[in-house]
């Protein structure tokens, strides 16, 4: 079947680092991303990774390798802002994206 | 403000009714996505219809079923509601240049089935 898994909750301080992690099972592969939700909101693009490697954007930086079917979400300097749900998301063969459970992070002064 | 809007923001009716949700995506976006999320949960893929015509099905129950009209614009009908069908109904649109697009959601329906 096809499935990503990402942690259900992680905890970290204000201006410490946390990494989110996505590892994925689909029948193909043309992309990961990285979507946030504020709780009530709705969920917004944050990056995307077709190729192995780190792409930074600000505070956020996403990775991915293939080969282990494996990909992360960096936050940096962590603000109180930061707190919200983040979700994985493979583009299959075909045109729908498959979603992870997504990953509540919380964080704390 | 992603662009894409949906009306009604809350709905609220009973068991066995039937509603509509309505989507407009962002100017020039071909492609419309449906999804449900219900609480704490993540999103489900229901539906995707490009210029028109549907693309790609989820997880889509019988009782419900979309439509994209000529002016792109989207509407999810849900029938014979039940109470697991209280959600939030979230629209997204996305250019469809291939595999590297975003989608842009809408701020969601929350339907309310008593």
């Amino acid at each position: 079947g096809q499935s990503l898994e990402q942690p259900s909750e992680v905890t970290a301080v204000e201006g410490a680092i946390v990494q989110i992690n996505c590892t994925y099972q689909t029948s193909g592969f043309y992309g990961l991303s990285w979507y946030q939700q504020h709780d009530g909101g709705a969920p917004t693009f944050l990056s995307y990774n077709a190729l192995d490697g780190l792409e930074e954007t600000g505070r956020f930086s996403s990775f991915l390798s293939r080969s282990d079917s494996y990909g992360y979400l960096l936050l940096q300097e962590l603000q109180m802002k930061d707190s919200a749900s983040y979700f994985c998301a493979v583009r299959d063969i075909g045109y729908q994206l498959i979603w992870g459970a997504g990953t509540k992070l919380i964080i704390k002064p | 403000d992603s662009g894409v809007t949906q009306t009604p923001k809350h709905l609220i009716t009973a068991t066995g009714q039937r509603v509509t949700l309505r989507c407009s995506p962002r100017s020039g976006d071909l492609s419309v996505y449906w999804y449900q999320q219900s609480l704490d949960q993540g999103l489900q893929f229901l539906i995707q219809y490009y210029n028109g015509e549907e693309r790609a099905k989820g997880n889509i129950l019988e009782r419900f079923s979309a439509q994209q009209f000529p002016d792109l614009h989207s509407e999810l009908n849900l029938s014979s509601l039940e109470l697991g069908d209280s959600a939030l109904y979230f629209c997204a649109s996305s250019a469809d240049r291939g595999y590297t697009d975003t989608q842009y959601f809408g701020p969601g329906t929350r339907l309310t089935v008593l």
